[in-house]
């Protein structure tokens, strides 16, 4: 079974511009979740999607956004990128079915560097 | 609310040594534990999780992890460590009443010296 997938890679954008990053799940798999990766504040919650509705969203602006699509494909979009938009952002992606103890799967990341 | 505390950022030991990586928690409802371990330039691998069954738990790679609620601690050990051990490790508490989102520690980077 392939892995959750992150596309791009990586990823340079200057500020002010927005950027979509995408996020394949494991298949069958129905819940996506984001994180921010950063060496100052560690990994933090942006949101989970499940079955194309926002289930659960942590403490980030309005300039992070997110989306899911019927096949469970997610994107998030950062608007107005600012310096401290630089991170690697994870997806994450799970059934969704199983509740608190269930595993989730980590993509390898998208590394966003805001200049 | 819920949070993790990893103490220590960073712990070398020599290869064959006892790997001892420091995690506690907290919470006000029953938590569900997981270390994850991330290599560089890559995405958060699942090593093992306590979910309220045996408080000892056995993971992948030779880890294990033991659940003591009066100590509200979820501290990873591993009894020889080899050089592929070497990388970052998260511990992180979800719970029922917070979304079942992950509440990660900053993370302990490990260093094996040969």
């Amino acid at each position: 079974k392939a892995g959750v997938t992150q596309t791009p890679r990586y990823l340079i954008k200057t500020r002010g511009q927005q950027v979509t990053l995408s996020c394949s799940p494991i298949s069958g798999h129905r819940s996506v979740s984001w994180y921010q990766q950063t060496p100052g504040q560690g990994l933090q919650f942006l949101f989970e999607y499940f079955s194309e509705t926002q289930r659960n969203k942590g403490n980030f602006p309005g300039r992070f956004s997110g989306r899911q699509f019927s096949n469970s494909r997610s994107e998030m979009n950062v608007s107005t990128l600012e310096l401290g938009d630089s991170a690697l952002y994870l997806c994450a992606s799970s059934s969704g079915l199983a509740g608190v103890g269930e595993t989730q799967y980590f993509g390898p990341g998208t590394r966003l560097l805001v200049l | 609310a819920q949070s993790v505390t990893q103490l220590g950022s960073h712990v070398s030991v020599s290869e064959g040594a006892l790997v001892l990586l420091r995690c506690n928690y907290s919470s006000s409802v029953p938590p569900y534990l997981f270390w994850y371990v991330q290599y560089p330039n890559q995405g958060l691998q699942l090593l093992l999780k306590y979910t309220s069954a045996a408080t000892l738990v056995k993971g992948i790679n030779g880890f294990e992890a033991e659940f003591k609620k009066s100590e509200t601690s979820f501290h990873l050990t591993k009894p020889s460590a080899h050089m592929s051990d070497a990388a970052e490790y998260f511990c992180a508490v979800r719970t029922s009443n917070t979304g079942n989102q992950f509440y990660f520690g900053t993370g302990t980077s490990l260093t094996v010296i040969p």
